[in-house]
């Protein structure tokens, strides 16, 4: 079974723009979840979205926002871009049930802000 | 609110020794606990996770933890460490609740681990 993919890998974007990063989960999955990670930081929750619903977030300014698909593919938008953004996002699926609250983690997308 | 606590930011190891990266966490409600391996310019990979039943935890690659209620604890063990076990590694704490999924997880800040030749 394919692994958690995140597209693209790598990104560089000057400030005041936006992007936009997608996820696509382990077939079966339906949640999706998102993370920030920086070496000051460490890893920060984003959001989680299931069957197509925000369902709980994390403390970043409304230029993060999020929407997943009715396949669940997920993608993650930030905008009007700040040099702060720069950093590791990771997304991370998990089959939803009793037993299955293991989250599956992607590569990440390397974004670096200019 | 939920918190991770990882007591050392980085672990030198000779190979072949035991090691044990300290994590201890608090929170209000019954939790599940994990941790996670992350090796350079990679996501993060589970190693083991902690959800309920015997507090003894084993998992991948040689990897061990023990949860302790009354001291709120999770230390990583490994008997007999390899440089391929150089990475960092983050303990971390989920409130599943009722609905299912996830409801959020938090992480600590991470352990590099360094094994020294």
């Amino acid at each position: 079974k394919a692994g958690v993919t995140q597209t693209p890998r790598y990104l560089i974007k000057t400030r005041g723009q936006q992007v936009t990063l997608s996820c696509s989960p382990i077939s079966g999955h339906r949640s999706v979840s998102w993370y920030q990670q920086t070496p000051g930081q460490g890893l920060q929750f984003l959001f989680e979205y299931f069957s197509e619903t925000q369902r709980n977030k994390g403390n970043f300014p409304g230029r993060f926002s999020g929407r997943q698909f009715s396949n669940s593919r997920s993608e993650m938008n930030v905008s009007t871009l700040e040099l702060g953004d720069s950093a590791l996002y990771l997304c991370a699926s998990s089959f939803v049930g009793v037993g299955q609250e293991t989250q599956y983690f992607g590569p990440g997308t390397r974004l670096l802000v200019l | 609110a939920q918190s991770v606590t990882q007591l050392d930011s980085q672990v030198p190891v000779f190979e072949e020794a035991p090691v044990e990266l300290r994590c201890n966490y608090s929170s209000s409600v019954s939790v599940y606990l994990f941790w996670y391996v992350q090796y350079p310019n990679q996501g993060l990979q589970l190693l083991l996770k902690y959800l309920s039943g015997s507090t003894l935890v084993k998992g991948i690659n040689g990897f061990e933890a023990e949860f302790n209620k009354s001291q709120t604890s999770f230390h990583l063990r490994k008997p007999s460490v390899h440089i391929s076990d150089t990475a960092e590694y983050f303990c971390a704490v989920s409130d599943w609740g009722n609905s299912g999924g996830y409801q959020k997880v938090t992480f600590g800040i991470g352990t590099k681990l360094q094994v020294i030749p």
